[in-house]
């Protein structure tokens, strides 16, 4: 697609229960990223997922917390027994990585809210 | 480890004025360097970007400056305008080939 697509945009689930978001880069990027960004702060690294190779998960919190990146594509961020704590918006990133513009391109992001 | 800050949480400037963000970053490795802007339930957007070869890159109405004596970034936007109302972040690209981004500063243009 044109850009990085996110959904849901909107997420509201209870304490304990599973969710799911999912991204889908733009078509040919290889390298896709995970972010948390709690109100008014910074950008938190979770996951990294580069080609085929093994993904960096230096960032995940937490067990709770898994991504997968399935044909090299549209990747799931999984958070189990969520928190009040992990309420964040969840941004999706995706570059070619390589060469000028390394810059990443941002979804819009999943606000999750757990209540 | 790496650290990337700003100096200002908040900057409110007058429409017209130009306006200056800073950014401190600690990886003397860095050789990339990045400045987003992120509006109100937006994802953040790529405005402009620096290689470590170089100590100023120019865009549409955007200066970046790098000083890597002292490990500073900053942003400059000519002429503010009401869009430029978002927050700014900068970026550093170290060693493990993943961005680190500071806190970010808010930016308000005030009419």
């Amino acid at each position: 697609g044109a850009g990085v697509s996110q959904s849901p945009s909107n997420k509201v689930t209870e304490k304990g229960k599973d969710v799911e978001l999912r991204c889908d880069p733009i078509s040919g990027h290889t390298a896709l990223y995970w972010y948390r960004q709690s109100l008014g702060q910074g950008l938190e690294f979770l996951i990294y997922f580069q080609g085929n190779s093994a993904p960096d998960k230096s960032g995940l919190p937490s067990d709770r917390f898994s991504a997968e990146r399935t044909g090299g594509s549209v990747s799931t961020l999984t958070i189990q027994r969520t928190q009040q704590e992990d309420s964040a918006v969840y941004l999706c990133a995706s570059s070619l990585y390589q060469g000028e513009g390394y810059g990443y391109t941002f979804g819009s992001g999943t606000r999750l809210t757990v209540v | 480890g790496e650290s990337v800050g700003l100096h200002l949480p908040t900057l409110s400037v007058q429409e017209g004025d130009n306006s200056i963000i800073n950014c401190a970053y600690s990886n003397s490795a860095s050789d990339y360097f990045i400045w987003y802007k992120q509006e109100s339930g937006k994802g953040p957007q790529f405005i402009i970007d620096i290689r470590s070869n170089m100590d100023k890159r120019q865009g549409q109405r955007v200066t970046v400056l790098l000083n890597k004596t002292v490990k500073h970034l900053s942003l400059q936007i000519a002429a503010t305008q009401p869009g430029d109302s978002a927050v700014y972040f900068c970026a550093e690209k170290g060693g493990n080939n993943r961005l680190a981004f500071g806190k970010g500063n808010q930016v308000v243009v005030i009419p």
